[in-house]
């Protein structure tokens, strides 16, 4: 299987401050990398799928990107109904693995 | 509206079965794949299976393989997972999920239904 491994585990971040979040894939996966988002006590919703793509109605303030083992999700400028969890996955091959989260926390 | 409603879900001893339910509304069920992904209490996403839109490609997370299957009802509108065998750590939130294919894009999820499993 593939593991998916996200960095940090939490961050705590300020209104208005650049997030990044990082997902390292044991094994090449191309492009196959989602990334969702997780309010507390809510289904997860896909954010950005094939590394880069944003879901329609997703503000622009979020952006992947990355390829082969590396990828980054970017929130430009946070906002409050931003913090949750994210979780990135890979859909390159059978079982799809997801990371183990990050926590978007408020300073 | 694209809507997935899971039901089926509750409390259910070691060893036990239960059958969980997806409704879907608003999209042509019958044109896609499907998936149950659970999250065990304060934990994080585990993907348990998959179906393909016709139904004749399934696979399972080893961790229910042999113990849990999947189902589909295209004139229905309708996903199943026939849970047996039930033991303590299946406990967790079990969500259905629409998948736009050729990758595990799981761009529509189900409210959850939560299975505890427990003497």
């Amino acid at each position: 299987d593939i593991q998916m491994t996200q960095s940090p585990s939490s961050l705590s971040a300020s209104v208005g401050d650049r997030v990044t979040i990082t997902c390292r894939a044991s094994q090449r996966i191309a492009l196959y990398l989602n990334w969702y988002q997780q309010r507390p006590g809510k289904a997860p919703k896909l954010l950005i799928d094939a590394a880069d793509n944003l879901q329609s109605g997703v503000p622009s303030r979020f952006s992947g990107s990355g390829s082969g083992t590396d990828f980054t999700l970017t929130i430009s400028s946070l906002q409050p109904e931003d913090f949750a969890t994210y979780y990135c996955q890979q859909g390159y091959s059978t079982p799809p693995t997801f990371g183990q989260g990050t926590k978007v926390e408020i300073k | 509206e694209v809507q997935l409603v899971e039901s089926g879900g509750g409390l259910v001893q070691p060893g036990g079965s239960l059958r969980l339910s997806c409704a879907a509304s608003g999209f042509t069920f019958s044109n896609y794949e499907m998936n149950w992904v659970r999250q065990a209490p304060g934990k994080g996403l585990e993907w348990v299976s998959y179906i393909s839109s016709g139904d004749n490609t399934i696979y399972y997370a080893d961790s229910v393989k042999g113990r849990f299957t999947i189902s589909r009802d295209n004139a229905k509108s309708s996903l199943f997972l026939q849970m047996n065998s039930l033991r303590v750590d299946d406990t967790a939130i079990y969500y259905c999920a629409r998948d736009r294919g050729s990758g595990y894009y799981l761009d529509t999820w189900g409210q959850g239904t939560l299975v505890t499993v427990s003497s």
